[in-house]
């Protein structure tokens, strides 16, 4: 197994802010693609944004774009995600996933950290 | 970014196969070979299965099995078992550079 631990969810306030944390073992961090996916509950996987082995590349999915920003820091072994100017429809479960180099496919999955936006 | 189409249930009695389709674009699906399949099951984290349309990752299954026409892909499950009741999710690489699901079909073993 290869884990992935995420940690920051919580309960926040619409508009507020968080911050996602991600912390890997058991492979060499820096050489892997990483993304954050989200689900609402009850509801489907929803891809938020990647981030490339050397951060030179970021991609967000449109309902994100210019609310939460992805990052990394290889010497630490984590992978973050800055959640601003929530909204009642961001409460899900973010996941954090490796980018095996397969196909764009991810391979392996955190358990997940609940984030809850509500007043 | 719109969604993949997927049905949204599909049911089947053990030792039976499935098909389950998963429906998108010229930008999408149709576009690239980098289709994937995910299994979850209920609290659980999505599980790899099928990558790159039709290549499954090791320690997976045989029974599962994928393929690709046009823009549509699909996931097969052989000898259904009271085990593959889960929901299933197709996702794709896009042409704008980023990544996009299916919202997902549940299969029931019956």
């Amino acid at each position: 197994e290869v884990p992935l631990v995420e940690s920051g969810g919580g309960l926040v306030q619409p508009g507020g802010s968080l911050r996602l944390s991600c912390a890997a073992s058991g492979f060499t961090f820096s050489l892997y693609t990483m993304n954050w996916v989200r689900q609402a509950p009850g509801k489907g996987l929803e891809w938020l944004s990647y981030i490339r082995e050397s951060s030179d590349i970021r991609s967000y999915a449109d309902s994100v774009k210019g609310r939460f920003t992805i990052s990394r820091d290889n010497a630490k072994n984590s992978l973050f995600l800055q959640l601003n100017s929530l909204r009642v429809e961001d409460t899900a479960v973010y996941y954090c996933a490796r980018d095996g180099g397969s196909g764009w496919s991810l391979d392996f999955w955190g358990q997940g950290t609940l984030v809850t936006v509500s007043s | 970014q719109s969604a993949l189409t997927q049905p949204a249930s599909v049911s089947g009695s053990p030792g039976q196969s499935i098909t389950f389709s998963c429906t998108g674009t010229s930008s999408d699906v149709g576009a690239y070979n980098y289709v994937s399949w995910y299994q979850q099951h209920p609290g659980k984290a999505p599980k790899l299965m099928i990558y790159e349309v039709s290549h499954r990752p090791s320690g997976v299954s045989n029974r599962f099995s994928g393929s690709k026409s046009g823009n549509t892909a699909s996931l097969t499950i052989s000898g259904l078992q009271a085990e593959d009741e889960a929901d299933y999710y197709c996702s794709s690489y896009t042409s704008s550079s980023t990544r996009v699901f299916g919202g997902g079909t549940r299969l029931t073993v019956l």
